[in-house]
């Protein structure tokens, strides 16, 4: 079982959309959690760190379930520069690295 | 400002041969680490390194070396390429213990034929 899962999409959604990803993890150890982003051919870039009480940043809400292991993402009021690839990221208590996920590709459309 | 950087950004090579990837940081950043991405496996761990002269093993190590002589530099080595090593890399760095946010160099693709 992979140590974090996502529905790889692709998500295609309207320009004002709000679309909500989500991410699952395996090792209920796990500490720390991040959603990155990454552009075609670019590098990966932090998006947001995900805290246990849920944080929000502009348009983008992070949310946390321990009891159900899994890390939300809700984009509000889409933007067509919001189309990418977004990365749920896991470190776990113990482990010397983080643990990435295969990435949901979303593309707004105009 | 400070910026971590890889090369070459591109590179074919043949099998057989050895490979070295540059990644260079200017973060003053203890940790560094290599990842190859490939489609459907999203981004595997290769080495990584919490100082200098210190290296260790990730998920997909084998076939690859690592050598920490200085806090900006973690050169990756491929010491005989083989086509399954076809793939994009990046480095990446971050300071504190190991669970902070990490900034990823542009990646190098590298294809061996």
């Amino acid at each position: 079982r992979k140590e974090v899962e996502q529905d790889p999409g692709p998500f295609n959604v309207p320009e004002g959309a709000t679309v909500a990803f989500n991410c699952t993890y395996s090792n209920s150890a796990s500490q720390s959690f991040f959603w990155y982003r990454q552009d075609c051919r670019k590098e990966p870039k932090l998006l947001m760190s995900v805290y246990s009480s849920g944080n929000e940043d502009g348009r983008f809400t992070a949310q946390l379930n321990r009891a159900s292991q899994y890390i939300s993402l809700l984009i509000r009021d889409s933007k067509l520069s919001d189309s990418a690839t977004y990365l749920c990221v896991v470190h776990q208590t113990g482990a010397n690295n983080l643990f990435f996920g295969t990435g949901t590709r979303l593309t707004v459309i105009p | 400002d400070a910026e971590i950087t890889q090369s070459p950004r591109h590179k074919i090579t043949e099998t057989g041969r050895q490979v070295t990837l540059a990644c260079h940081q200017t973060w003053n950043h203890n940790n560094m680490f290599w990842y190859r991405q490939d489609l459907g496996h999203g981004l595997r761990l290769i080495h990584y390194s919490y100082g200098v002269q210190d290296t260790n093993k990730g998920e997909v190590s084998d076939g690859y070396s690592v050598s920490r002589s200085n806090t900006e530099d973690l050169p990756l080595t491929l010491e005989s390429a083989a086509s399954s090593q076809t793939s994009v890399y990046f480095c990446a760095s971050s300071g504190g213990i190991s669970n902070q946010p990490q900034h990823f160099g542009d990646g190098t693709r590298l294809s061996i034929l």
